[in-house]
């Protein structure tokens, strides 16, 4: 098992710019998450999905889009990148979120500028 | 999900047991807590959970007080690749999403 995959480890994109972080878990787990990770702060949740064709929103969904088509990949898109998005972006897949905990990516580094 | 309070930083020498406290005092009865740790740069990793009884597996034991208001997760014998910031968490059993706080900065001495 490769576990949770996300890629690109980095990316510097323009203002106004936007892009896709891709996610990819192969332990077959319905629930997964994105995060983001800003410097000297803990992680906060940006959306979820509980299974294929279910999301919703965690603290800061402003400006990101998800969606989840299988039950494999989880992209989180940036609309309309700003230098507030700079950050760590981190994604995370459970079986069973009461019993197991999530297993995390390795993240994305992205920066705006 | 209730509040979670942690110190910001504790140090433990190498070797010796590391005892990380957690305050949770508006806990309610269906919310488990869970810990995480995240080692510098890396996705968060996850250590241990419970409900009301203590708990043990091969990284660590979870303690939590009868009246479930606090908990510690100890680390028996630290080692120098246990320096991390370490998240713990109270969240109820329907819920799927987790919500960090800063955690505490552990930072293991040789």
């Amino acid at each position: 098992n490769a576990g949770v995959t996300q890629t690109p480890k980095f990316q510097v994109l323009k203002t106004g710019q936007s892009m896709t972080l891709q996610c990819a878990q192969d332990m077959n787990h319905e629930y997964m998450s994105w995060y983001r990770q800003d410097p000297g702060m803990g992680l906060r949740l940006i959306h979820y999905s509980v299974g294929a064709g279910i999301t919703d929103q965690g603290e800061v969904p402003n400006g990101y889009n998800v969606s989840r088509s299988t039950t494999e990949d989880f992209p989180l898109r940036l609309l309309s990148a700003a230098p507030s998005q700079t950050s760590v972006y981190f994604c995370a897949s459970s079986r069973d979120t009461a019993n197991y905990g999530y297993t995390f990516g390795s993240g994305t580094r992205l920066t705006v500028v | 999900d209730a509040k979670t309070t942690q110190p910001t930083s504790m140090d433990c020498a190498e070797g010796r047991a590391a005892n990380l406290p957690c305050n949770h005092s508006t806990i309610s009865g269906n919310e488990y807590v869970y810990w995480y740790r995240q080692i510098h740069s890396q996705g968060p990793q996850y250590i241990i959970h419970g409900l009301k009884n203590n708990e043990t597996n091969e990284m660590a034991s979870l303690i939590i007080t009868e009246d479930r208001k606090s908990s510690t997760l100890i680390l028996p014998h630290a080692t120098l690749r246990d320096t991390a910031v370490y998240y713990c968490i109270a969240r109820g059993n329907t819920g799927n999403q987790f919500y960090f706080g800063t955690g505490t900065s552990l930072t293991v001495i040789p």
